[in-house]
């Protein structure tokens, strides 16, 4: 079984800072890694995920993840944050051999960008 | 190209009656899962659909049930509402079934059980 553990509830930074999203993961299999943006009143889009490869994922809005095996993390970072940034951050998890793809979730981060 | 669209947005129901939500699938996507999400939590994992046929389900009762129709659209089906089934239904289509493929939201049906 895989579980994701965002380590921030709610995170609140000043336009124009950088920002890091935490999040780590505990599975006894290999996974996929995705992290997941949901703004007000919306559903859920895919910011990035790391599949294989390069260990450094960019994505959409200018975020950028870092996935670390041995420390079972997958941050996710931007160096310069917008007010049209704050929305609330997922992180999840897949089952690497599973045939459905089914994704589990942490509890998310909201991102609060303030001028 | 239309996105997945939700029906209802929000409803309100009491203790003991049936649900019936619905979903169009993104054009060219043959795979529909749903997730619930609780107030304050994360989408957990209901079940998925794939060529009409169910494909893995997660830790939730027989009393959530499932359609995926010949076009893709799906419905998801709660009878017997407890209290606790408020929450944010969500659905994602996707055009692989598999741990790689994308999936796309909904903006979801809010579920009020009274």
């Amino acid at each position: 079984a895989q579980s994701v553990t965002q380590l921030d509830s709610q995170v609140p930074v000043f336009e124009e800072a950088p920002v890091e999203l935490r999040c780590n993961y505990s599975s006894s299999v290999s996974v996929y890694l995705f992290w997941y943006v949901q703004y007000p009143n919306q559903g859920l889009q895919l910011l990035l995920k790391y599949l294989s490869g390069s260990t450094l994922v960019k994505g959409i809005n200018g975020f950028e993840a870092e996935f670390n095996k041995s420390q079972t993390s997958f941050h996710l970072r931007k160096p310069s944050v917008h007010i049209s940034d704050t929305a609330e951050y997922f992180c999840a998890v897949s089952d690497m051999g599973g045939s459905q793809g089914n994704l589990i979730f942490g509890k998310g981060t909201k991102l609060s960008v303030k001028p | 190209e239309t996105g997945v669209t939700q029906s209802p947005t929000h409803l309100i129901k009491t203790r003991g009656q049936q649900v019936t939500l619905r979903c169009s699938s993104q054009s060219g996507h043959n795979t529909v899962s749903w997730y619930q999400q609780a107030l304050g939590q994360g989408p957990q994992f209901i079940f998925q659909y794939y060529r009409e046929e169910e494909n893995g389900r997660g830790n939730f009762p027989p009393r959530f049930s499932g359609l995926q129709f010949p076009n893709y659209s799906s419905e998801l089906n709660v009878n017997a509402l407890e209290l606790d089934d408020s929450a944010l239904y969500l659905c994602a289509s996707s055009f692989l079934q598999g741990p790689t493929g994308e999936l796309f939201f909904g903006e979801g049906s809010r579920l009020t059980v009274l």
